[in-house]
C-alpha cells in the first residue's frame, strides 16, 4: 500500500526559506503514470496546489507562487522535496505531499489520489 | 482564472437521508474530482472525471453534473460520511473550493 511522509521543520523564520521533504513507500516513484505534488491547507485560503514533479523531473508550478518555488526528485531514496522562498506569516499552513495522476502531462492537470498525513508549518519569528 | 464555488457552505443531514452538494465553476469544464475530508485527516479522493469513482469509494458516492454545474450526492448518509467534501477542477492546473460541510 502506497505511503507518503512529509518531513521538515514545523518553525520557520519570516524572508527564511521553507523546506520539505516527501518519502514515497510502497511504491514506485519512477511510475510513468503519476506525478508528485504538494499541497497546503490554511483557513484563510483553504486547499491550495503548490507545485508538482514527474520522476524524470518535469516539473509543474502554481503561478501564483512560481517565483518562490523549486521542487525537485531523487528516484534514489524514493523522495521528492519543495523549497519555499521568502516566506511569511500567509505561508503558514498544513502542508501535504500527494500522488498526484495527471490527465495531461503537459500541463500537469489531474487529481489527487493518495495523500500524506500532512506537517504543520508556522512561519513566525 | 478559474474559480469555484460550492454550495452549500454547511448541509444538515440526517443518517440515511440522501445529501446534494454542489459545485459551479466559472468556465465550462469535464475536469472536476470531489474529496472527502474528516477532522485530522488528509483529504481523500472520491470521484475523478465528474462522475469516475476513485478505488474503493463506496457506491452511494455519485457525481454528476458537466459544463459549470456539478453535484456530487450521497445516497443514504452513513455516520461515516459526515465531513468536508472539496471539488477540485484540474482543467489547466489543480485548483480547488472552498468546500462544504456536511454535519
Amino acid at each position: 500500500q502506497l505511503r507518503l511522509q512529509e518531513s521538515g521543520p514545523g518553525l520557520v523564520k519570516p524572508s527564511e526559506t521553507l523546506s520539505l521533504t516527501c518519502t514515497v513507500s510502497g511504491g514506485s516513484i519512477r511510475s510513468s503514470s503519476y506525478l508528485w505534488g504538494w499541497i497546503r491547507q490554511s483557513p484563510g485560503k483553504g486547499l491550495e496546489w503548490i507545485a508538482s514533479i514527474y520522476y524524470s523531473g518535469n516539473t509543474y508550478y502554481n503561478p501564483s507562487l512560481r517565483s518562490r518555488l523549486t521542487i525537485s526528485i531523487d528516484t534514489s531514496t524514493k523522495e521528492f522535496s519543495l523549497k519555499m522562498s521568502s516566506v511569511t506569516a500567509a505561508d503558514t499552513a498544513l502542508y501535504y505531499c500527494a500522488r498526484h495522476e495527471y490527465f495531461d502531462f503537459w500541463s500537469g492537470s489531474g487529481w489527487f489520489d493518495s495523500w500524506g498525513q500532512g506537517t504543520l508549518v508556522t512561519v513566525s519569528s | 482564472e478559474m474559480e469555484l464555488t460550492q454550495s452549500p457552505a454547511t448541509l444538515s443531514v440526517s443518517p440515511g437521508e440522501s445529501a446534494t452538494l454542489s459545485c459551479r465553476t466559472s468556465q465550462s469544464t469535464n475536469f472536476l474530482a470531489w474529496y472527502q475530508q474528516k477532522p485530522g485527516q488528509a483529504p481523500r479522493l472520491l470521484i475523478y472525471g465528474a462522475s469516475t469513482r476513485a478505488t474503493g469509494v463506496p457506491a452511494r458516492f455519485i457525481g454528476g453534473g458537466s459544463g459549470t454545474d456539478f453535484t456530487l450526492t450521497i445516497s443514504s448518509l452513513q455516520s461515516e460520511d459526515f465531513a468536508v467534501y472539496y471539488c477540485q477542477q484540474y482543467d489547466k492546473w489543480p485548483f480547488f473550493g472552498p468546500g462544504t460541510k456536511v454535519d
